[in-house]
């Protein structure tokens, strides 16, 4: 079964303080990785596609990159408005749905 | 913005009563999907729509749930007899993207007295 895995659940930054997120994975043949944020209250928000290993994107102070085995999100100088929960998910089922992991909360403090 | 407006954002009900959820996308999208996420956890999938036909429900889709898509357009969730355990936010997602990525309304959040 298609799995992933999320770690820490929770982390607790300093402003400009810079760290990673992991989401690892297990699934027969990859078909994408997506990374969403989510904030208190509200639906989540899409913020990437990845689809090869080697592959990186980036958006702001966030940087998303694959490997064949996880998958790290990269946040540079973090600010407060960077807080919320970030959810990696990947398609199954031949693309019919998306699995989530349970999420990083990312607290960014002043 | 997504796109997609769910209503109500909030609903609090007494245990036994039937609640309804809507959600409604501003453009076509063949494909409609339903979720729950409880605190702490990660959407879980419910139930989708290929245009108005239900092809796929979860096993966490009891008999007290059912969703339709009359139109191909607009959805609803409606669960009857609530428990104290449905409380949770109700997600409904539209499918865009080359891999399937999906994109959510805002949510309806349901508390169970």
């Amino acid at each position: 079964e298609d799995q992933v895995t999320q770690s820490p659940e929770a982390l607790r930054l300093q402003e400009g303080e810079s760290s990673s997120l992991n989401c690892s994975y297990t699934v027969s043949g990859l078909r994408g990785l997506f990374w969403y944020r989510q904030d208190p209250g509200k639906g989540p928000e899409f913020l990437f596609t990845l689809y090869s290993a080697g592959e990186e994107k980036e958006k702001e102070r966030l940087k998303a990159t694959l490997t064949k085995k996880e998958s790290f999100l990269h946040i540079t100088a973090p600010k407060p408005e960077d807080s919320a929960t970030y959810l990696c998910a990947m398609p199954e089922g031949g693309y019919q749905k998306v699995t989530f992991g349970i999420g990083t909360k990312l607290q960014v403090i002043p | 913005d997504t796109g997609v407006s769910q209503n109500p954002r909030h609903k609090i009900t007494k245990r036994g009563q039937n609640v309804t959820f809507r959600c409604d996308p501003i453009s076509e999208h063949n494909r409609l999907y339903w979720y729950r996420q409880t605190l702490g956890q990660g959407p879980e999938f419910l139930t989708y729509f290929q245009n108005e036909a239900q092809l796929e429900k979860s096993r966490l889709l009891s008999d007290r749930f059912s969703a339709e898509r009359p139109k191909g357009s607009f959805s609803t969730l409606e669960i009857q007899r609530t428990e104290q355990g449905d409380s949770a936010m109700y997600l409904c997602a539209v499918h865009r993207g080359q891999a399937g990525e999906l994109f959510f309304g805002e949510g309806s959040r349901l508390t169970v007295l």
